[in-house]
């Protein structure tokens, strides 16, 4: 089973500023599998980053996926408000099928 | 546009069943592999299981398997998880959403509906 390990945690950030959070698996991934989803208090997650590095549609430019094997990262060039969220990195493989990270909490500093 | 709306959630107890449908529309439902996801209260995400566009082809979180069931009506637009033997553990609330084969990512989401696994 492929695990994927999110850090940090929590990460406290204040607006304007660079936010990287962290996917790492347990065994190499195909980064075509890799994605990224965002969920707010109350919400369906939504889907940010797919293939590693695409945009989903409507995604701000500010968000942007990189990484490969077992490293991953999403960034957040500069953060405004909304962004402050919960997120979740997701990948698909052998069995079972899909696995997500625990995922990184980001809060308002 | 593309929604999905679940229903069917509820209170029910341990060993009971429930089933939950997701009614999809605004995209040619036939055309796309859907799956089941849930989440615990106050918890991350698990996938649940994932069927494809022709019924073919169904998976299983290891946590479920032998206890529900995946299926979709292309006819109704619709897909649907029967779900037995229900534990505490199962408790959640449970998301349809729409799978892009290409990258297997999950590309919308339903509101989720919540099922509570309780005596």
């Amino acid at each position: 089973e492929i695990v994927l390990t999110q850090s940090p945690g929590t990460l406290s950030l204040s607006p304007g500023e660079r936010a990287t959070l962290s996917c790492r698996a347990s065994q190499s991934i195909s980064s075509s599998f890799l994605a990224w989803y965002q969920q707010k208090p109350d919400q369906a997650p939504r889907l940010l980053i797919y293939g590693a590095s695409s945009r989903a549609t409507g995604i701000p430019d500010r968000f942007s996926g990189s990484g490969s094997g077992t490293d991953f990262t999403l960034t957040i060039s500069r953060l405004e408000p909304e962004d402050f969220a919960v997120y979740y990195c997701q990948q698909y493989g052998s069995s079972p099928r899909y696995t997500f990270g625990q995922g990184t909490i980001l809060e308002i500093k | 546009q593309v929604q999905l709306v679940e229903s069917g959630g509820g209170l029910v107890k341990p060993g009971g069943s429930l089933r939950l449908s997701c009614a999809a529309s605004g995209f040619t439902f036939s055309d796309y592999y859907m799956s089941w996801i849930r989440q615990a209260p106050g918890k991350g995400l698990e996938w649940v299981s994932y069927i494809s566009s022709s019924a073919n082809t169904i998976y299983y979180a290891d946590s479920v398997k032998g206890r529900f069931t995946i299926s979709r009506d292309n006819a109704k637009n619709s897909l649907y998880l029967q779900m037995s033997s229900l534990r505490a553990e199962d408790t959640a609330v449970y998301y349809c959403a729409r799978v892009i084969v290409a990258t297997r990512h999950f590309d919308y989401w339903g509101q989720g509906t919540l099922v509570t696994v309780s005596s």
